[in-house]
């Protein structure tokens, strides 16, 4: 069946432009998370959507940041003035409910901001 | 959030059985117990959770101690796909927005 899935693979981009990377969720899926990786390093949160309430921002980096979710479905975040240090692998999860469920990742965005 | 120990790396050769630990002293009687494994160049992927009792899938085993405070994740048969950098995290559902935060997690080698 159909995963997450994450568009583009791949994003290069110049510093101080914007950029909008893509999630597709698992259907059904009512929470939707979104990750970064830095090379090398862990996971770090940045954003949880959990169906109509409103979205756990506490990750989200600096103000340049912001991630929409759209008729429950499909998500955006968007990256505004991009910095060199925002060059990481972006990962979109969802699942089915908040409580004990498992997360299903898509593949990511590697975003570099040169 | 509780937080989880795991060593940073361990060895295994490929047929043989592996088993991760990882310490969770800190648990509540409301976190679920979770386990993703991360591929080279992929996204995590959900291996197996549990809370209280021993858990089986196709892919794993979960043992969980009495106490709640260690678990082990167990490969039957280790595969050189099975090479994968291996998280263990808690979840607690009562949290209002649950999230997973991940660690630095085990890295596992297998050799042929």
């Amino acid at each position: 069946g159909a995963g997450v899935s994450q568009s583009p693979s791949n994003k290069v981009t110049e510093k101080g432009k914007d950029v909008e990377l893509r999630c597709d969720p698992i259907s059904g899926h009512t929470a939707l998370y979104w990750y970064r990786q830095s090379l090398g390093q862990g996971l770090e949160f940045l954003i949880y959507f959990q169906g109509n309430s409103a979205p756990d921002k506490s990750g989200l980096p600096s103000d340049r940041f912001s991630a929409e979710r759209t008729g429950g479905s499909v998500s955006t975040l968007t990256i505004q003035r991009t910095q060199q240090e925002d060059s990481a692998v972006y990962l979109c999860a969802s699942s089915f409910r908040s409580d004990g469920g498992a997360l299903h990742f898509g593949n990511g965005t590697r975003l570099t901001v040169t | 959030d509780a937080k989880t120990t795991q060593p940073n790396s361990m060895e295994s050769n490929e047929e043989e059985p592996v088993h991760l630990p990882c310490n969770h002293s800190t648990i509540s009687g409301t976190d679920y117990i979770h386990w993703y494994r991360q591929l080279p160049s992929q996204g995590p992927e959900y291996v197996i959770h549990g809370l209280t009792s021993n858990v089986n899938n196709r892919m794993a085993s979960l043992a969980i101690a009495e106490d709640r405070k260690s678990s082990t994740l167990i490969l039957h048969r280790a595969t050189l796909r099975d090479a994968a950098v291996y998280y263990c995290i808690l979840r607690d559902p009562t949290s209002g927005y649950s999230t997973l935060t991940f660690g630095k997690g085990t890295m596992l080698l297998v050799s042929p």
